[in-house]
């Protein structure tokens, strides 16, 4: 079956501190991955693409496919990163599987 | 380019009472999907349509209908609501660009059912 899991409901770092949000897939071809993100009072938008292998906001995501995994991370936390975070998979041609997000609390 | 606009953005039903959320998209995407949103749930699909006249159910489709009446626009009707649908809900529209789907959302619909 085609799954996206994210462990952790809630994750809270001090600002400076390393951020990493955990994400497992399962799926049987070769995944697209994504993560999205939903600011306080605003829409759901894409943050990155694992097919970019881009950095934004200084965020990056790495497809470990040995251990189906796309992990977020960010090397010192803001307090502006403060937000919901999804990790999706593109499962079929135009259908797109979302976890069950997870809340990162950014202390100062 | 107003982008995914979604009606109403609240609404309050009773039980057993219907109604029909509203989506619409200016990009010309031919995808489009409804999701809900519940706490520690995250995003569910519902019903999404892959191009214009088709439309397969997601992954919690009980209790909904779908309605693609065109490009732009893509309905969910609730027959007959019950406090379990009580929920956010999101529209939203995607097209293939550098061979991947990225989704573009809606402001979401509060839906609550008493």
């Amino acid at each position: 079956a085609q799954r996206v899991t994210q462990p952790e409901k809630l994750l809270s770092v001090f600002k400076g501190a390393p951020v990493e949000l955990k994400c497992n897939y399962s799926y049987s071809g070769s995944p697209e991955l994504f993560w999205y993100v939903q600011y306080s009072r605003q829409r759901l938008q894409l943050l990155l693409r694992h097919i970019s292998r881009e950095s934004i906001k200084g965020f990056t995501a790495d497809l470990n496919k040995g251990e189906t995994s796309f992990h977020l991370k960010k090397p010192f936390a803001q307090e502006e990163d403060s937000a919901m975070y999804y990790c999706a998979l593109n499962s079929s041609a135009s259908k797109i599987i979302f976890g069950s997000g997870t809340r990162l609390s950014i202390r100062p | 380019n107003a982008g995914v606009t979604q009606t109403p953005k609240f609404q309050v039903l009773k039980t057993g009472q219907s109604m029909t959320l509203q989506c619409a998209q200016d990009m010309n995407h031919n995808s489009m999907y409804w999701y809900r949103q519940d706490p520690g749930m995250g995003l569910r699909l519902i019903y999404y349509s892959a191009s214009e006249g088709t439309t397969d159910k997601g992954e919690v489709p009980n209790g909904y209908n779908v309605s693609r009446l065109n490009k732009r626009e893509f309905s969910l009707r609730l027959e007959s609501a019950a406090p379990s649908q009580t929920s956010v809900y999101f529209c939203a529209s995607s097209e293939p660009r550098g061979g991947t789907y990225t989704q573009y959302f809606g402001p979401g619909t509060r839906l609550t059912v008493l």
